[in-house]
């Protein structure tokens, strides 16, 4: 499809483990976010990739997060030593550019035992 | 730094009420304003925008117009339907910073 891409959709693991979270944007779409939602919570803002410009990374919660965009398109989100806390729905959206509107994923639903 | 703040919910209204969800903003720049929309089970999606003071964004009967002088983009619906139940999220999108801010939601009922 031509939609935001994002895997797994669902992922449970244990308190302790790694997990790795995967978003392919839309073709051509430069800008490229991260966020988080908690159970009955708004959107969390974490890590923001424009282009070749440095990431915007002050929204990365602790230093267990941490994201890379390789070649400009596909990202992937890593929360190294999982805990309870971090159990919440990941969101991707590219955009098109620096004004308009963000196109998002259906999410990655993590759930950490 | 930029910030949104919308009207805690949960909403609850019967149907073919009007509906008013206030939005109010923070920026240091000349943002893009957004409302997002959730429906059950469903990815976000853009459901208006607006980029420009006095611009007013619609879409499916809903309207919110860009007002600069009292930073706010209210979301209104003159008559809602059930199928408008949903999570409404307004955002701003900052031309200098890029970065595109979220307020926190509102849930929005509608009874038949």
């Amino acid at each position: 499809g031509a939609g935001v891409s994002q895997s797994p959709s669902n992922k449970v693991t244990e308190k302790g483990k790694d997990v790795e979270l995967r978003c392919d944007p839309i073709s051509g779409h430069t800008a490229l976010y991260w966020y988080r939602q908690s159970l009955g919570q708004g959107l969390e803002f974490l890590i923001y990739f424009q282009g070749n410009s440095a990431p915007d990374k002050s929204g990365l919660p602790s230093d267990r997060f941490s994201a890379e965009r390789t070649g400009g398109s596909v990202s992937t989100l890593t929360i190294q030593r999982t805990q309870q806390e971090d159990s919440a729905v990941y969101l991707c959206a590219s955009s098109p550019d620096s004004i308009g509107e963000l196109f998002f994923g259906e999410g990655s639903r993590l759930t950490v035992l | 730094g930029d910030s949104v703040t919308q009207m805690e919910g949960p909403v609850t209204l019967s149907e073919e009420a009007f509906l008013t969800i206030n939005c109010t903003y923070t920026a240091t720049g000349y943002p893009s304003l957004f409302w997002y929309v959730q429906y059950p089970g469903e990815g976000l999606q853009l459901l208006l925008k607006a980029t420009k003071a006095d611009d007013k964004g619609s879409n499916k009967g809903f309207e919110a117009t860009y007002r600069k002088e009292t930073t706010s983009f209210h979301l209104e619906k003159g008559s809602v339907q059930v199928s408008d139940s949903a999570v409404y999220f307004c955002a701003l999108r900052d031309t200098g910073g890029f970065k595109t801010i979220f307020g926190a939601g509102t849930r929005l009922f509608v009874k038949a």
